[in-house]
């Protein structure tokens, strides 16, 4: 079975600008997750949705929103884009409700300049 | 206070023997306790997830709970290179989102 897909890997972005990061989660889970990890920490939790609805929001700025779609995938939109924004984005899908076992996708590396 | 601390690394031994790791966590109502590993320019791989007090074993890889102490641990057991990585503990404070620790640096020399 396809793992966690996320798209693109790589991106760099000017500030200022907007950037929308992609997200399909395993086939039969319906919960995803947003995480933002920076060099030498654990991620951060950002958004959790279930059945396209938010469960919960972590601490960040109204320029993060996420939604999630009738097949369960999601995007994470950023604006305004600052230099402390470059991180790896990582998107993790579940089963169900709740914060059960997590299997994360290999991320998407954004770069700001 | 920081949600879930882990020992600093990095932890260096030497192959064949037990890496030991450990985490303590502060929000006493966490239900579900995670080990995460992460090879360095990948994202977390799930290794082990325990939710009752006591040891779990899977493999090479044993997960202790501690609740009263609020205390997780991860041992690996006959550590080859392969395990050379950052150990991740994550914990769930309520009922959507992990909190990670910063994660402990695992070397295992040859």
């Amino acid at each position: 079975d396809a793992g966690v897909t996320q798209s693109p890997t790589h991106l760099i972005k000017t500030r200022g600008q907007h950037v929308t990061l992609r997200c399909s989660p395993i086939s039969g889970h319906k919960s995803v997750s947003w995480y933002q990890q920076v060099l030498g920490q654990g991620p951060q939790f950002i958004f959790q949705y279930y059945e396209k609805e938010e469960r919960g929001r972590g601490n960040f700025p109204d320029r993060f929103s996420a939604r999630q779609f009738p097949n369960y995938s999601s995007e994470l939109n950023v604006n305004a884009l600052l230099l402390g924004d470059s991180a790896l984005y990582l998107c993790a899908s579940s089963l169900g409700t709740g914060a059960g076992e997590q299997y994360f996708g290999p991320g998407t590396r954004l770069t700001v300049t | 206070q920081k949600e879930v601390e882990q020992n600093s690394g990095p932890l260096s031994v030497p192959e064949g023997a037990i890496a030991s790791l450990n985490c303590t966590y502060s929000d006493r109502v966490s239900q579900s306790f995670f080990w995460y590993r992460q090879y360095s320019g990948k994202s977390p791989e799930l290794i082990m997830s325990i939710y009752s007090n006591g040891d779990k074993e899977d493999g090479r890889f044993t997960a202790q709970l501690n609740k009263a102490s609020q205390y997780v641990s991860l041992l690996i057991r006959d550590s080859q290179p392969s395990d050379s990585a950052t150990y991740l503990c994550a914990v769930n404070p309520n009922d959507y989102k992990l909190s990670f620790g910063a994660g402990t640096t695992v070397t295992v020399r040859a």
